[in-house]
């Protein structure tokens, strides 16, 4: 079973450009999240999906950051315009849902974004 | 506030050593769960455990072993006999009841065991 992947690994790019990162979860896996981590620092969430809705996008920094899950499937994060202080590694996970039990989220390698 | 501090930013040991990776959290919620991920250099975040705040009991997996002290508020973690394959960054996380899907992490400890 292929784990949770993302596109692409490294993203270099100038502060104003628009950078997606793309996260295909595991297949049948209903739930996906979105954690940043900065240089040093915890890995902060972002936001989390059940299938194609937005369950919680409080972690979420502003509103450059815009994030979509087209059918339910894969999902990509967009930053426009990208500053500075987006460089990180995006992680993305994935979970399933079965009402009772708990499921573990599941990360991908992730996305080192470097906005110069 | 929810909070998960790892105190040790980095630790190094040489091989066969035993090691352990503190972990301090903070809550309000009486029901929670704490975890341990491993990040090896490959990136991915590799689930390593998972504990209820109901369930004090100490667990042992091979040289791994966590230490649930609900007194303390810690969720400190052993690798006995460490092993060059074990270095990697380890993060320790909460979640609470009410928002199980949330981690939250700490900034990790970065293993590093020498040959």
């Amino acid at each position: 079973e292929a784990g949770v992947t993302q596109f692409p690994s490294h993203s270099v790019i100038e502060k104003g450009q628009t950078v997606t990162l793309r996260c295909d979860p595991i297949s049948g896996h209903d739930n996906l999240y979105w954690y940043r981590r900065v240089m040093g620092k915890e890995i902060k969430f972002l936001l989390h999906f059940v299938k194609e809705s937005k369950q919680d996008e409080s972690g979420m920094p502003n509103n450059r950051f815009l994030a979509e899950r087209t059918g339910g499937t894969y999902s990509t994060l967009k930053v426009q315009p990208a500053e500075l202080e987006d460089s990180g590694v995006y992680f993305c996970a994935s979970s399933q849902t079965i009402p009772g039990l708990f499921y573990e989220q599941y990360f991908g390698p992730g996305t080192r974004l470097t906005v110069t | 506030a929810q909070k998960v501090t790892q105190a040790q930013t980095e630790i190094s040991v040489v091989e066969k050593e035993d090691v352990t990776l503190d972990c301090v959290y903070e809550t309000r919620d009486t029901t929670y769960y704490l975890f341990w991920y491993k990040q090896p250099p490959s990136g991915e975040l590799v689930f390593l455990i998972r504990r209820n705040s109901f369930d004090e009991q100490n667990e042992i997996s091979g040289r791994y072993s966590w230490n649930f002290q609900k007194s303390t508020s810690s969720f400190n973690f052993t690798i006995t006999a460490s092993q060059v394959v074990d270095s990697a960054v380890y993060f320790c996380a909460l979640s609470e009841a009410w928002n199980t899907d949330k981690l939250i992490f700490g900034t990790g400890t970065r293993l590093q065991v020498f040959p």
